[in-house]
């Protein structure tokens, strides 16, 4: 079973267009993050939630909003795709709220092209 | 703020050669450290870590030593493989009383090929 998934796997768009990418894991874990990674392979983290909760919000234009409707799902939707928005984007999940003790577990990514 | 610089890259090296990747991290506070690896076309996974000053992680074949006097936790491998040819990201987490949530900071990545 994978641990974490994402889908869809590709996506390909028009610059405009609303589109979203969903997220789930099987780890029971209670916090789950979304991150961003460029074409340098640069990685950044967008969000993160504990138990529904939102509690990282990076600056991020808010044409993109995570929803998480229970602790095993969060899903993120883009409005008004920009060329810019182009990357692949990493869903991850860890059992409680430090990292100190636990790790990220990453689903395979989500490559956005925007055309 | 908190930040991490890994070497550049691209490396490129034989099979059976020795392995370095510097990393060096800026934090106030005790930090956790940790080495992630992404293979092509797939997510990162841990690779090793250490949560205190003179730990060393180790995984497979991999080695980093938590060094607080130099902010460093260079990543080391005595014969690497056609296998590790991947993405490898020195990442922090810092533990300010429990509310870092988790949040990771991640290096720029450096990309390793390995020739047979």
């Amino acid at each position: 079973d994978t641990a974490v998934s994402q889908t869809p796997k590709y996506l390909v768009t028009q610059m405009g267009n609303d589109k979203s990418i969903k997220c789930e894991q099987n780890l029971g874990h209670d916090t789950m993050y979304w991150y961003k990674q460029d074409s340098k392979k640069f990685l950044k983290i967008m969000f993160s939630y504990n138990n529904k909760e939102l509690i990282i919000n990076e600056t991020v234009p808010n044409r993109f909003s995570p929803k998480s409707p229970d602790k095993a799902h969060l899903n993120l939707h883009i409005n008004s795709l920009e060329l810019g928005d182009s990357a692949v984007y990493f869903c991850a999940s860890s059992q409680g709220l430090v990292a100190r003790v636990g790790e990220q577990f990453f689903g395979p990514g989500t490559r956005l092209t925007v055309l | 703020g908190n930040s991490v610089t890994q070497m550049e890259g691209p490396v490129t090296l034989s099979e059976e050669a020795f392995l370095t990747i510097n990393c060096t991290y800026t934090a106030t506070g005790y930090p956790s450290l940790f080495w992630y690896v992404q293979y092509p076309g797939e997510g990162l996974q841990l690779l090793l870590k250490a949560t205190k000053a003179d730990d060393k992680g180790s995984n497979k074949g991999f080695e980093a030593t938590y060094r607080k006097e130099t902010t460093s936790f260079h990543l080391e491998k005595g014969s690497v493989q056609v296998s590790d040819s991947a993405v490898y990201f020195c990442a922090l987490s810092e533990d300010a009383g429990g509310t870092s949530y988790g949040k990771l900071t991640f290096g720029q990545g450096t990309i390793l090929t390995v020739h047979p």
